[in-house]
């Protein structure tokens, strides 16, 4: 099945404590996003990539990094979490050419203490 | 990218035809129209894409005059299922690579 996952969907830490939020996708799929959603803000794009080795920032980076060594992953990293970044994040894909608008995975839960 | 205005909440009933506006004056001409919907806590699921006129397919319509400074999402004889927040996009080219802005949405509320 064609799918976008986020790994885990859920998670609680602690202030400071380095974590990383994989994604992967099957699709073969050249562009990749992270997005994250609050109350009232709606869905803020994080950082997004266009291909291997090629990333970009979006509206909210601050606080994340990121890396796309291979097509299908692209990991989100928090070095150093803090509670604003209490948050549910979506990993997401397209292909180019496509038309088909980006596949959005299942979503993190993540919660910073 | 351009901005998008469309109306925070609708409400209708089942069975009915619900059109969703969206406004995006400043609209380029290599950006497209696309529409997601959203459930609540599922990431959002595409539904439709346009460059002018119409397109259609098995879930939607998609209307778009000639000017393109706004479009309208048609959702024929909506169910309860269809309860969910709907997002107009404007993205840049067919591919929509790269940025994507998501404005506030359109709740859309389907009553028995």
């Amino acid at each position: 099945e064609a799918q976008v996952t986020q790994n885990p969907r859920y998670l609680i830490t602690v202030t400071g404590k380095k974590l990383t939020v994989t994604c992967s996708q099957n699709m073969n799929h050249e562009y990749m996003s992270w997005y994250r959603q609050d109350p009232g803000l709606g869905l803020r794009q994080i950082y997004y990539s266009m291909n291997v080795e090629v990333t970009d920032k979006g509206d909210v980076p601050e606080g994340y990094k990121v890396s796309r060594k291979e097509k299908r992953n692209f990991p989100l990293i928090l070095e150093s979490p803090s509670p604003n970044q209490t948050s549910l994040y979506f990993c997401a894909s397209h292909g180019a050419g496509q038309g088909r608008g980006y596949t959005f995975g299942s979503g993190t839960r993540l919660t910073v203490v | 990218l351009a901005k998008t205005t469309q109306p925070i909440s609708m409400d209708s009933y089942e069975g009915q035809e619900v059109n969703i506006t969206c406004s995006h004056n400043n609209i380029a001409t290599n950006d497209y129209i696309t529409w997601y919907q959203q459930f609540p806590s599922q990431g959002p699921r595409f539904i439709i894409q346009g460059y002018k006129t119409k397109v259609t397919n098995e879930v939607a319509s998609l209307f778009i005059p000639a000017d393109r400074k706004s479009s309208t999402l048609s959702l024929p004889r909506v169910s309860l299922s269809d309860t969910a927040v709907y997002y107009c996009l404007v993205v840049l080219g067919y591919n929509q690579g790269g940025k994507l802005i998501f404005g506030q949405g359109t709740e859309l509320s389907v009553k028995p």
